[in-house]
């Protein structure tokens, strides 16, 4: 089952603007993953925030976790064409034998045009 | 530095034919390996897990096995394939000095005829 689901499903911005994902989840988390993919491709690790943080960067990167809302959101400031690709957010339960699991969205495709 | 080798990356295979995906994970040990499928245009889906060798957990009833010979291979297998087992397939792991990150194989891409 979807745990995670990012909003928008798509996104096109032109190079140098800045894009913005979200990613909503259900159940309590110990952390929350972001990934890259390119097309036809596996997953790049991008960032991972814990629970009890509420924001990290990571050069353009900027991950932001609000665990009342049960929301995270991804921003890529000044984007490239090579930023072209999905995102997806993945999540880990607080405990339990699930913990060892991450639960992906659907990700959102960003289209950066040059 | 640790790294997963998936392959192959692309194959082509008949209905009832057999199927063996290999992924190994190098730099780091006793780490959890994962096998996860991904159909078109969605998230990811966790088929296996594994936290040890011979240790395999299924999540998803299905037409494929995976096994756990040494503690840094995942084998991902079918006896007999079914059109319905197409999809990408990625390999994953995570553990050691890297904590609950995980990181994953290019991936197999694998179409059934």
């Amino acid at each position: 089952s979807q745990q995670g689901e990012e909003d928008p499903q798509a996104l096109s911005i032109q190079e140098g603007e800045n894009a913005t994902m979200n990613c909503s989840y259900k159940t309590s988390i110990n952390n929350l993953q972001w990934y890259r993919q390119n097309s036809g491709r596996g997953l790049v690790h991008l960032i991972l925030i814990r629970s009890n943080e509420r924001e990290k960067h990571s050069g353009r990167l900027r991950v932001t976790l609000d665990t009342s809302k049960k929301s995270s959101s991804l921003l890529i400031t000044a984007s490239r064409a090579a930023d072209t690709a999905s995102y997806f957010c993945a999540t880990s339960p607080y405990s339990g034998a699930g913990s060892y699991q991450l639960t992906f969205g659907k990700g959102t495709k960003l289209s950066v045009i040059p | 530095s640790q790294t997963i080798h998936q392959w192959p990356a692309t194959l082509v295979q008949p209905v009832g034919s057999p199927l063996s995906l290999e992924c190994t994970v190098e730099g780091t040990s006793n780490p959890n390996l994962y096998w996860y499928r991904q159909a078109a245009g969605r998230g990811l889906q966790l088929l296996f897990y594994s936290v040890g060798i011979g240790q395999i957990s299924s999540e998803v009833p299905q037409n494929l096995s995976a096994s756990r010979p040494q503690d840094r291979q995942f084998i991902l297998s079918s006896k007999k394939l079914l059109l319905s087992d197409s999809g990408f397939y990625l390999c994953a792991w995570r553990g050691g000095s890297q904590g609950v990150k995980t990181f994953f194989g290019q991936g197999t891409r694998l179409t059934v005829v």
